[in-house]
């Protein structure tokens, strides 16, 4: 079974500009989390998506947005990218809504702004 | 709201040695805790996860964990460090009722030979 996928691996991208980026969850999963993690502010989480419904989200502002598709497929959004938007973007799937089911992370998207 | 707390930010122990990372938990609710390790350039893997059944809680690679409700910890331990231990471990909780996720700061750990 193919783990869970993102693209691109590497982004540079400059200030001003939006970014998307894309998750392939595990096939069966219908639930995508998104996670930011940089060297100050750590692991936060971004928001998580169940059956193309977004259930719960952090802190974030609304720069950041989400969505899902039908096929479980995940993309997140940042609109008016800011230096402190670089970070590895992680995704999670989970084959259930339920934290008791493990998430299984994919490598990540590192985005860097100039 | 919940969180965990991570103490030591860089933990170092030789090979064959002990390895015990902390991790102490706040939450209003009974908690989910986790622990997941992360090696350069990948993504988190689980390494074991507590859910209210057994306190002392088994994962991958010889590693356990033991939920201690009126200490709020969760520290993790190995009997005997291997150099491929070497990572950066992260504990994690999640609530019953609010399901995102929080992490700790994350504790680096080296093995030395």
């Amino acid at each position: 079974k193919a783990g869970v996928t993102q693209t691109p691996r590497y982004l540079i991208k400059t200030r001003g500009q939006q970014v998307t980026l894309s998750c392939s969850p595990i096939s069966g999963h219908r639930s995508v989390s998104w996670y930011q993690q940089t060297p100050g502010q750590g692991l936060q989480f971004l928001f998580e998506y169940f059956s193309e419904t977004q259930r719960n989200k952090g802190n974030f502002p609304g720069r950041f947005s989400g969505r899902q598709f039908s096929n479980s497929r995940s993309e997140m959004n940042v609109s008016t990218l800011e230096l402190g938007d670089s970070a590895l973007y992680l995704c999670a799937s989970s084959s259930s809504r339920d934290y008791l089911y493990e998430q299984y992370f994919g490598p990540g998207t590192r985005l860097t702004v100039t | 709201a919940q969180s965990v707390t991570q103490l030591g930010s860089h933990v170092s122990v030789s090979e064959g040695a002990l390895v015990l990372l902390r991790c102490n938990y706040s939450s209003s609710v009974p908690p989910y805790l986790f622990w997941y390790v992360q090696y350069p350039n990948q993504g988190l893997q689980l390494l074991l996860k507590y859910t209210s059944a057994a306190t002392l809680v088994k994962g991958i690679n010889g590693f356990e964990a033991e939920f201690k409700k009126s200490e709020t910890s969760f520290h993790l331990t190995k009997p005997s460090a291997h150099m491929s231990d070497a990572a950066e471990y992260f504990c994690a909780v999640s609530g019953l009722i609010n399901n995102d996720m929080r992490f700790g700061a994350g504790t680096r750990l080296t093995v030395k030979p």
